[in-house]
């Protein structure tokens, strides 16, 4: 089966950048999508293949990949992006993967 | 705008049934596929079902193959699940979102409705 590793938690200190990885084999070869998840409400996509932002989404949220991890960084992050991040591919063998997820802590 | 209104969820004992909706609005309902995940209480998101956008094609997790169905209504704007045979780890908010092909992202979410199996 194909699984995505995401650390369970990151921090990072108010004006400085956010860095959650997202890793799995050949990953380079997938389209990988993360999503936002506050407290008591559900799931927003933030970046849809590898980079891209939906409309609304704020600039300070991009997207990368390298090898096999992806990054979903968060340059100078508000307390209102403290959430958890969920990475996410599509696998023709395993069908829709999520990684565990990632709490986010602004500081 | 996009609206995804789930119900259906509520208490129910091991080996019973359910069945819980997601009524759709705002978008060319008939043109997209659905998913359904599920989220257990203070765990991470798990993919449950997807249907696609005719109904011609349906797949399922190994966790609910053989238990669950999926369906849509695209005359009702309605996607359904039926839940059969439900077990104690069945338990979770399940979400129905939208999708346009197996690559794509999950655009847009309902809000969800919890379903608790327990005796």
């Amino acid at each position: 089966s194909f699984d995505l590793t995401q650390p369970p938690s990151v921090s990072v200190a108010l004006g400085q950048t956010a860095s959650l990885t997202c890793g799995g084999d050949n990953i380079k070869t997938k389209d990988v999508h993360w999503y936002q998840q506050k407290p008591g409400q559900a799931p927003l996509l933030v970046i849809y293949r590898d980079y891209n932002r939906p409309s609304g989404i704020p600039e300070r949220f991009s997207g990368s990949k390298s090898g096999n991890t992806a990054t979903l960084t968060i340059s100078r992050p508000q307390a209102g992006d403290e959430a958890d991040y969920f990475c996410q591919v599509w696998d023709s063998s395993t069908a829709w993967v999520f990684g565990g997820g990632t709490k986010l802590t602004v500081l | 705008q996009v609206q995804l209104v789930e119900s259906g969820g509520g208490v129910v004992q091991p080996g019973r049934s359910l069945r819980l909706s997601c009524v759709a609005s705002g978008f060319t309902f008939s043109a997209y596929g659905m998913h359904w995940v599920r989220q257990a209480p203070g765990k991470g998101l798990e993919w449950v079902a997807v249907i696609w956008y005719d109904g011609s094609d349906k797949y399922y997790a190994d966790s609910v193959k053989g238990r669950f169905t999926v369906s849509k209504d695209n005359s009702k704007k309605t996607l359904s699940l039926h839940l059969n045979n439900l077990r104690v780890e069945d338990t979770a908010v399940y979400y129905c979102a939208t999708t346009r092909e197996p690559a794509a992202p999950l655009d847009h979410w309902g809000q969800g409705t919890l379903v608790t199996v327990s005796s």
